[in-house]
């Protein structure tokens, strides 16, 4: 059984802010971590992903996560972020289907 | 590039009917997946094929839902007899073959049921 906890479901920031979403797992197999957001109305979009390798993964738009094998953690992070960032973060762990966490939603005010 | 597509993107049915859902993947994508998407559940992971065989369907609730993918360019999701908790946003989303390393996957726009 896989299982992916968000601990916010909801974070509140200001332009230029840095952020960081918490992400942690618990998966038996070979792990493949991601991070998709979703804009209001619309399908996810694939973020990043880590698989093996430097723990630290880079991803579009400024975003980064940071794999903890001993913390079973995947938290993304961005130094500063924009109104558009503005979205429901998911994070994901699969095998082949997606099991993803409940999302963080992320307001970003001017 | 259009995308995963799915159609339509708004359904309303009765309860006690019938709904089919239809997606196309990006071409050559082999894998296709279908999740729901509801507020109090979450996203949750249905079903999946990989070159237009069924390989995982554990998360299909075991009555009224299928799926199916007749061709590589489109796979079908159909509930029947449909009652008001499958109400919900169904999503398709495809990738390029899993076993070659192609896990990031690709969401159509969804369509949202609604059952009266």
């Amino acid at each position: 059984t896989q299982t992916v906890s968000q601990s916010d479901a909801h974070v509140t920031v200001f332009e230029g802010d840095s952020v960081e979403l918490r992400c942690n797992y618990s998966y038996g197999g070979s792990i493949y971590l991601s991070w998709y957001i979703q804009h209001h109305g619309r399908g996810l979009q694939f973020l990043l992903k880590y698989y093996s390798g430097n723990p630290v993964v880079q991803g579009v738009n400024g975003f980064e996560a940071e794999f903890s094998k001993s913390d079973s953690s995947f938290h993304l992070r961005k130094a500063s972020v924009h109104w558009s960032d503005s979205a429901v973060y998911f994070c994901a762990v699969n095998a082949q289907g997606l099991t993803f966490g409940l999302g963080t939603r992320v307001s970003v005010f001017p | 590039n259009a995308g995963v597509i799915q159609t339509p993107r708004h359904k309303v049915t009765g309860k006690g009917q019938e709904a089919t859902l239809w997606c196309e993947p990006i071409s050559g994508h082999s894998a296709v997946f279908w999740y729901r998407q509801t507020i109090v559940q979450g996203l949750e992971f249905l079903t999946y094929f990989r070159n237009q065989a069924p390989i995982d369907d554990s998360g299909m609730p075991k009555e009224r839902f299928s799926a199916q993918m007749p061709n590589q360019s489109h796979s079908t999701l159909k509930i029947q007899s449909t009652q008001p908790q499958d109400s919900a946003v169904y999503l398709c989303a495809s990738s390029l073959d899993l076993r070659l390393g192609g896990r990031e996957q690709y969401f159509g726009p969804g369509t949202r049921l609604t059952v009266l």
